[in-house]
């Protein structure tokens, strides 16, 4: 079974520019998560899709970030315009189902601001 | 406010030097306690998963417990493979909200 996969794996763009960032979660999780983790710090939710609808956006910084997932399948988080305190590194998990259930995590996508 | 606290923050063992990480959380109605495993560059691995006070799973070196306040992942006879930066997370939220609160992890060097 393949794992969660993500695209791009680095991504440096200069501020003010804007970057997509796109995730493949595993077949059949109908669960999709982004979180981020900003350097030195935990990593943290931004959302959670339920199929394609957002079941918790409540960790989105503000509105220069904007996720979708178009017919419950692949996800993309577009950033625009990029800040500098946008850097970090993206992460993207799936999972079965909601509650409890584990959370498969992908190779992350680092992204750098200049 | 939900936390988890990990420590200790790094930890530098020798080969065959068994130790013990520690994870304590501040939930009301644990839905459940994960450990991952991140290497540099990588997206964390999941590991275990534990619901109850007083459960235990164990993958080859690796033991997880958990009490009401905190889990421990113990590392038996480590290896240098085993240098990794070991995370634990909790869900949080209720009903259909799963999002995850991380640690900011334990970062394990084991030394041939």
């Amino acid at each position: 079974e393949a794992g969660v996969t993500q695209f791009p794996s680095h991504s440096v763009i200069e501020k003010g520019q804007t970057v997509t960032l796109r995730c493949d979660p595993i077949s059949g999780h109908d669960n999709l998560y982004w979180y981020r983790r900003v350097m030195g710090k935990e990593i943290k939710f931004l959302l959670h899709f339920v199929k394609e609808s957002k079941q918790d956006e409540s960790g989105m910084p503000n509105n220069r970030f904007l996720a979708e997932r178009t017919g419950g399948t692949y996800s993309t988080l577009k950033v625009q315009p990029a800040e500098l305190e946008d850097s970090g590194v993206y992460f993207c998990a799936s999972s079965r189902g909601p509650g409890g259930e584990t959370q498969y995590f992908g190779p992350g996508t680092r992204l750098l601001v200049l | 406010e939900d936390q988890v606290t990990q420590s200790p923050e790094a930890l530098r063992l020798q080969e065959g030097e068994s130790s013990s990480l520690n994870c304590s959380y501040t939930v009301s109605g644990l839905r459940g306690l994960f450990w991952y495993r991140q290497d540099p560059g990588k997206g964390p691995e999941f590991l275990f998963t534990l619901y109850s006070a007083g459960e235990e799973k164990e993958k080859e070196r690796l033991k997880a417990t958990l009490t009401k306040k905190e889990s421990f992942l113990h590392i038996t006879a480590p290896k240098p493979e085993d240098s990794a930066t070991y995370l634990c997370a909790h869900p949080m939220g209720g009903g259909a909200t799963n999002k995850l609160i991380f640690g900011t992890g334990t970062l394990l060097a084991v030394q041939p």
